[in-house]
């Protein structure tokens, strides 16, 4: 099985400062065939859902804010918030589709300080 | 707008079978162009992948589970169904349906990809 590790495991940052949180897995997750990494971001907040933020490590889902960045290849990716809003507390996890299982990162805790 | 809603009971005895379907609206469990999984997330944890079903009946399971799960697809109800054997406290969970985008061309056919639209997830208690 991929391994997704995400660190920190939580994260407190003040409005409007930049917010990081990445993810690592236990092998390479760039698929040669379309030299695309199968790595997600989800975003979820209390009672909802995941909502797909980032796929292909990088590319924004239609409707998210240009703040979200994801960055990354082969085994090491970023999630950044340029400017953390009210709204984006949540809980963040990255999800390889590279191969099943399909795994998650433990999710990482993002909070206003 | 695609919707997938789960439903089934709320409360499962342990070693009895959990049995959760998910019903797809405004979208076809038909095309070729999606699979369509179960994803679980016990109280206060993350997500752990149970198996995913392509509308011809091809299954990926994770193996942690995959001697209790069997997942199935009804093209005429536009359904797709969890059954878990067995089952003990530690399947305690909001239980989400999902899609899941799929690519086959010239060169061959593609994992599936990520979970693009969500069901609201049902919380299912394993308790006697």
């Amino acid at each position: 099985d991929i391994v997704m590790t995400q660190s920190p495991d939580s994260l407190a940052v003040s409005l409007g400062e930049r917010a990081t949180i990445n993810c690592k897995s236990s092998q390479s997750v760039l698929y040669s065939s379309n030299n695309k990494n199968h790595l997600a971001w989800y975003q979820q907040k209390p009672g909802q859902p995941p909502k797909v933020l980032i796929y292909w490590a990088s590319t924004r889902e239609s409707g998210v804010p240009d703040r979200f960045r994801g960055s990354g290849s082969g085994t090491d990716f970023t999630l950044t918030i340029s400017s953390l809003q009210a709204e984006d507390v949540a809980v963040y996890y990255c999800h390889q589709f590279y191969s099943p299982p399909y795994t998650f990162g433990q999710g990482t805790k993002l909070e206003i300080k | 707008q695609l919707q997938l809603q789960e439903s089934g009971p709320g409360l499962v005895k342990p070693s009895e079978t959990l049995s959760l379907t998910c019903t797809v609206s405004s979208g076809s469990i038909s095309s070729s162009t999606y699979y369509w999984g179960w994803i679980r997330q016990p109280p206060e944890k993350g997500l752990e992948w149970i198996g995913s079903i392509y509308y011809t009946g091809s299954t990926y399971y994770n193996p942690s589970l995959k001697s209790r799960v069997t997942i199935s697809a009804d093209t005429s109800k536009n359904q797709f169904s969890l059954k878990l054997t067995s089952v003990t406290a530690a399947d305690t969970a909001v239980y989400y349906c999902a899609r899941q985008g799929y690519y086959c061309g010239s060169g061959g056919c593609e994992q599936p990809y990520y979970f693009d639209y969500w069901g609201q997830g049902t919380l299912v208690t394993v308790s006697s």
